[in-house]
């Protein structure tokens, strides 16, 4: 069965405090890592996407990785507004998108 | 810039009772997805459309039926609704298979 886990579940952070969040996952084929990022009361929104063991894409404060395994997205020096649920996601298939539980993260001033 | 668009934004039912949630995107894509989101579990796909005029099951469909209306438009109905259908129900769009989704804002229905 395919399984994507989040770790930690939740993580509090100081202002300029770097860390990172793992998604692991056991697929039978992965089309694609997504991370998604959510507010409170909001969809998902798009952050990356990666396809292949040793892929790396950056956005601003974020950089998500991938190996064979498993995902990290790494936060370098956050702020209060990345303060938010963040979502891994793989593709296995047609149409099949299997959901992480989410990471929370609160980074405080 | 709308992009992804659901109403209501919160409602409740009581057990037995039926209702429709509505979705549209102005993006132009072909697929349209709903998926419900609860406590502890990640987002679970309930239906898909892959394009106008077809839909599928995803991995929770018992108790909900769509209609792609067409192209911009993909609702999701609860015939009978049940206390465990208590959820967020997101709608979501996307161009090809499961890239980059575009998720609405949410509906958080409760059933009493």
């Amino acid at each position: 069965e395919d399984q994507v886990t989040q770790s930690p579940e939740a993580l509090r952070l100081q202002e300029g405090e770097s860390s990172s969040l793992n998604c692991s996952y056991t697929v039978s084929g992965l089309r694609g890592l997504f991370w998604y990022r959510q507010d409170p009361g909001k969809g998902p929104e798009f952050l990356f996407t990666l396809y292949s063991a040793g892929e790396e894409k950056e956005k601003e404060r974020l950089k998500a990785t991938l190996t064979k395994k498993e995902s990290f997205l790494h936060i370098t020096a956050p702020k209060p507004e990345d303060s938010a649920t963040y979502l891994c996601a793989v593709n296995t298939g047609f149409q099949k998108l299997v959901f992480g539980t989410g990471t929370r993260l609160l980074v405080s001033p | 810039n709308a992009g992804v668009t659901q109403t209501p934004k919160f409602q409740v039912l009581k057990t037995g009772q039926s209702m429709t949630l509505q979705c549209a995107q102005d993006m132009n894509h072909n697929s349209m997805y709903w998926y419900r989101q609860d406590p502890g579990m990640g987002l679970r796909l309930i239906y898909y459309s892959a394009s106008e005029g077809t839909t599928d099951k995803g991995e929770v469909p018992n108790g909900y039926n769509v209609s792609r209306l067409n192209k911009r438009e993909f609702s999701l109905r609860l015939e009978s609704a049940a206390p465990s259908q208590t959820s967020v129900y997101f709608c979501a769009s996307g161009l090809v298979n499961n890239e980059k989704l575009f998720f609405g804002s949410g509906t958080q229905l409760s059933v009493l």
